[in-house]
């Protein structure tokens, strides 16, 4: 089975239309993260948390929000969608606790805005 | 600002070896890490090096200079399965990765 699930692997959807993408976890980390990736672009952060409590934009927040349901779980809305959106996203996970903090990546979910 | 550099692409004869280099400048340095993507997939945790010097792991080693903000993957013996894009990325002084565009890697039989 594997460690990080995302829900749903793909989504097509409207212009102004609220969605919502899950991730959840077995590995046990505290850390968690949403990324966007674009052709030709690296790997962009857009929010990450550090526990339950704890929730951080990163360098692309705008027309996102998150909720840290549980240490195992962590959610990404865009609350009206715009093509511009239109990317795969992965959720990722890393253990603050190890002396090298890998991050480990789902398996992404590929999102189309029309 | 923060930035990591990497060729955009390279072409490799299976059975080769090539070298993906990665510069950086970040504020902080807490190790830098490298991962391998297949299209339409996750990334995949390859090398982790936060100390000067080689890292080796059977077909793939992993360079680093700290001095000269440098580093490389070297992968040996190239399979047609190593086709696939490799992302450089450091992780700076809040411990926040920075990535980079990736390289995309095609081995040419």
């Amino acid at each position: 089975d594997a460690d990080v699930t995302q829900t749903p692997r793909n989504r097509i959807t409207k212009t102004g239309k609220r969605i919502m993408l899950e991730c959840s976890q077995t590995k046990g980390h505290d850390r968690m993260y949403w990324y966007r990736q674009d052709p030709g672009l690296g790997l962009r952060l857009i929010y990450y948390s550090f526990d339950v409590k704890d929730i951080n934009k990163g360098e692309i927040s705008d027309g996102y929000s998150v909720s840290r349901q549980a240490q195992a779980k962590f959610s990404l809305s865009l609350e009206s969608a715009i093509p511009n959106q239109t990317a795969l996203y992965f959720c990722a996970t890393s253990d603050s606790a190890a002396v090298q903090e890998t991050q480990y990546f789902g398996p992404g979910t590929r999102l189309l805005v029309l | 600002g923060q930035n990591i550099d990497q060729p955009t692409e390279m072409t490799a004869t299976e059975g080769a070896i090539v070298q993906i280099n990665c510069t950086y400048q970040t504020s902080g340095f807490n190790g830098l890490f490298w991962y391998q993507q297949h299209a339409g997939e996750a990334p995949t945790f390859l090398s982790y090096n936060v100390l000067d010097g080689l890292e080796e792991k059977g077909r793939f080693s992993s360079f680093l200079s700290r001095s000269k903000g440098y580093s490389y993957l070297l992968l040996k013996e190239l399979q047609m399965k190593d086709s696939a894009s490799y992302l450089c990325a450091v992780s700076d002084s809040n411990y926040q990765l920075i990535w980079g565009a990736g390289t995309k890697l095609i081995i040419k039989p």
